[in-house]
């Protein structure tokens, strides 16, 4: 069974610049997660989506904003980029509320 | 509010060594309590989980009891490996559809032969 995957793996951006990262869930997980693992900030959630709605959002300002698609992938956008967004962005898939998330490898952002 | 608190690391030991990882929780209501493992340059794997009070959660030699008397979810292994070297996080979830994983700051492991 493939994991939870995203892309892309690593990723190099200006200040003021906007980036789209991707995942797809594993087959048949219809909730889509996102979290910032930040250096020092541990790790923070961003977003829930299920079935194609947002149902919870984190404590991060309205530049960072997401969806999900028909086939439970999802996107996640960053809006004018800020030095502190530099961090690796984790997706997380699970077959619905109260099981357990499972976790991809992460797109690294860097911000210059 | 939800908060997670884990033993300050990093933790060293000598292969076959016995671990022990703190973890205690503040919740709300009956939360969900979970391992998850990072190997370097990889993402968050579950190890365990346990949803309500005395479960025990065990996977690859790891074992974690859910203890609501003391709030707490310690990670244990009898023997470490080489191979058990990573960043070990503690995370709860709380019912009522917040669907949130609220995690601890991480352990940093390493096991040396």
């Amino acid at each position: 069974e493939a994991g939870v995957t995203q892309s892309p793996t690593h990723l190099i951006k200006t200040r003021g610049q906007q980036v789209t990262l991707r995942c797809s869930p594993i087959s048949g997980h219809t909730s889509v997660y996102w979290y910032q693992q930040a250096l020092g900030l541990g790790l923070q959630f961003l977003l829930w989506y299920d079935e194609g709605e947002e149902r919870n959002r984190g404590n991060f300002p309205p530049r960072f904003s997401g969806r999900q698609f028909p086939n439970y992938s999802s996107e996640l956008n960053v809006n004018a980029l800020e030095l502190e967004d530099s961090a690796l962005y984790l997706c997380a898939s699970s077959l619905g509320v109260n099981q357990p998330q499972h976790f991809g490898d992460g797109t690294r952002l860097s911000i210059l | 509010g939800n908060s997670v608190t884990q033993m300050e690391g990093p933790v060293t030991l000598s292969e076959e060594a016995f671990l022990t990882i703190n973890c205690t929780y503040t919740a709300t209501g009956y939360p969900s309590l979970f391992w998850y493992v990072q190997y370097p340059g990889e993402g968050l794997q579950l190890l365990l989980k346990a949803t309500k009070a005395d479960d025990k959660g065990s996977n690859k030699g790891f074992e974690a009891t859910y203890r609501k008397e003391t709030t707490s979810f310690h990670l244990e292994k009898g023997s470490v490996q080489v191979s058990d070297s990573a960043v070990y996080f503690c995370a709860l979830s709380t019912q009522g559809g917040s669907e949130k994983l609220v995690f601890g700051k991480g352990t940093k492991l390493t096991v040396n032969p």
